[in-house]
């Protein structure tokens, strides 16, 4: 079955601290894509970055790196420097090649305090 | 370019009753999803249009069913309204639907069911 895990519902850090947030897939599919995407309160989904399973580095965009460990079946994400603005849901999400369809794990919830 | 939009934002309608939600791609996108979100079950997937074809579904009943215009623009159907389908729906657009292309979200219409 494939399946995305999130096991922390809500995450707390400082302004400026780097966070990590965690999320675990099951899937014997062995080409796949990861994503992170960011909701604020609006209902936005916001993409923040992206790693395939076959991508040798893992993948970057600004602030936000995934740390992304294949055999243990793991795509966390990294904010560095945490900014008030990023108060907000995290979901991270697994899709198929050849499928559309994202499935989403339960989300964080993350607050960023001054 | 403008961004995935979704009309109507709001919408209340009565257990028993239909609804039309509409979704506009991004430019150029003819690839278009659609997500349910509840508290309780998360972010599911109902369905994805390409090129006005249903390629993919997920496991929902037929009340509720989907469209996809030649212009790329989409519309969900929910027929027979429960008090369950109370949910933000959101709309996702990509390119081509390859499992590599990003999806971009709309803001979501939310449904209140009484």
């Amino acid at each position: 079955a494939q399946k995305i895990t999130q096991t922390q519902p809500g995450m707390f850090v400082q302004e400026k601290e780097a966070v990590t947030l965690d999320c675990t897939y099951d899937t014997s599919d062995p080409s796949y894509g990861l994503f992170w995407y960011k909701q604020p309160s609006s209902g936005e989904m916001i993409f923040l970055i992206y790693q395939g399973s076959y991508d040798q580095q893992n993948a970057t965009e600004g602030r936000y790196s995934l740390n992304f460990q294949k055999a243990r079946k793991s795509a966390n994400l990294v904010i560095s420097a945490s900014q008030l603005g990023d108060s907000a849901m995290y979901f991270c999400a697994m899709r198929f090649a050849g499928f559309q369809k994202l499935v989403f794990g339960t989300g964080t919830r993350l607050l960023v305090s001054p | 370019k403008a961004g995935v939009t979704q009309t109507p934002r709001y919408l209340i309608k009565t257990r028993g009753q239909q609804v039309t939600l509409s979704c506009s791609p991004i430019s150029g996108h003819r690839s278009v999803s659609w997500y349910q979100q509840t508290p309780g079950q998360g972010l599911q997937f109902l369905f994805e249009y390409f090129s006005e074809t249903q390629r993919n579904k997920g496991n929902f009943p037929g009340r509720f069913s989907g469209r996809q215009f030649s212009n790329s623009r989409s519309e969900m159907n929910v027929s027979t309204l429960e008090l369950g389908d109370s949910a933000l729906y959101l709309c996702a657009s990509s390119v081509s639907g390859r499992a590599r292309d990003e999806q971009f979200f709309g803001p979501g219409t939310r449904l209140t069911v009484l």
